[in-house]
């Protein structure tokens, strides 16, 4: 099945710096990758995701860029607020299959 | 996005009683959806997809007699935690597929989760 790593587990920046946290991926025929954000006691939330189709993908201060040969894919942070204090967590799904298999988390913390 | 919604959001209950869990898309209907169970500090764990109108598939190590699915409707979907025992508390997170979409039916929203406590 499909193993999905993330990098690191935890992650401290200073506020108005930038957040850069990694996955890697196993399964070659993997071709969704989302990200969520989740808060303490609170479900998981989609922030961004990209299709294997596309390198790259932005969202105002958050963007996703996939390296489907190396088979990894990050998320950047941009400007960093408080507010983004939070778990991340990296996932990877198959077409048809729809499972999504999580990575580990990286806890982000702002400091003001 | 599209909203998932669960309750209860949190629920104390005995050792050896059940408890049912409910998820329901309220803006979109779901075939499939996703019950996940997440212990304190870990990842998603899946348990089981849930198809509308059909038996649910379980991963490999759920016991499917101790943890009941039932998805009735396009919108809801139940999980039932049967003869509940305190290894048995959890954060419960469901979630469900959006169908079509940008991401061509591979979107998921997931609900706020219920916090399970078996004393």
């Amino acid at each position: 099945g499909e193993n999905v790593e993330q990098h690191p587990s935890t992650l401290s920046v200073q506020e108005g710096d930038s957040a850069v946290i990694k996955c890697t991926y196993s399964d070659s025929a993997s071709n969704y990758f989302p990200w969520y954000k989740q808060e303490l006691g609170k479900g998981p939330q989609l922030i961004i995701d990209i299709r294997s189709n596309v390198g790259e993908k932005k969202d105002q201060r958050i963007a996703v860029t996939l390296n489907k040969t190396a088979k990894h894919f990050s998320l950047h942070i941009t400007e960093t607020q408080p507010e983004d204090s939070a778990v991340y967590f990296c996932a990877a799904s198959k077409h048809n299959d729809y499972k999504l298999s999580f990575g580990a988390g990286t806890t982000v913390t702002v400091r003001a | 996005g599209a909203v998932v919604s669960q309750h209860p959001s949190w629920v104390i209950c005995k050792s050896g009683t059940s408890v049912k869990i409910e998820c329901r898309s309220l803006d979109f209907q779901a075939t499939t959806m996703f019950w996940y169970r997440q212990f304190p500090k870990q990842s998603l764990m899946l348990m089981a997809t849930s198809n509308e109108g059909s038996k649910a598939t379980y991963e490999q190590g759920v016991e499917k007699d101790k943890f009941l699915i039932n998805h009735a409707s396009l919108t809801l979907s139940t999980l039932t935690v049967t003869s509940a025992h305190p290894e048995d508390s959890s954060f419960y997170i469901c979630s469900a597929r959006v169908p079509g979409g940008a991401s061509g039916g591979t979107e998921q929203f997931f609900g706020p989760g219920t916090r399970l406590t078996v004393l």
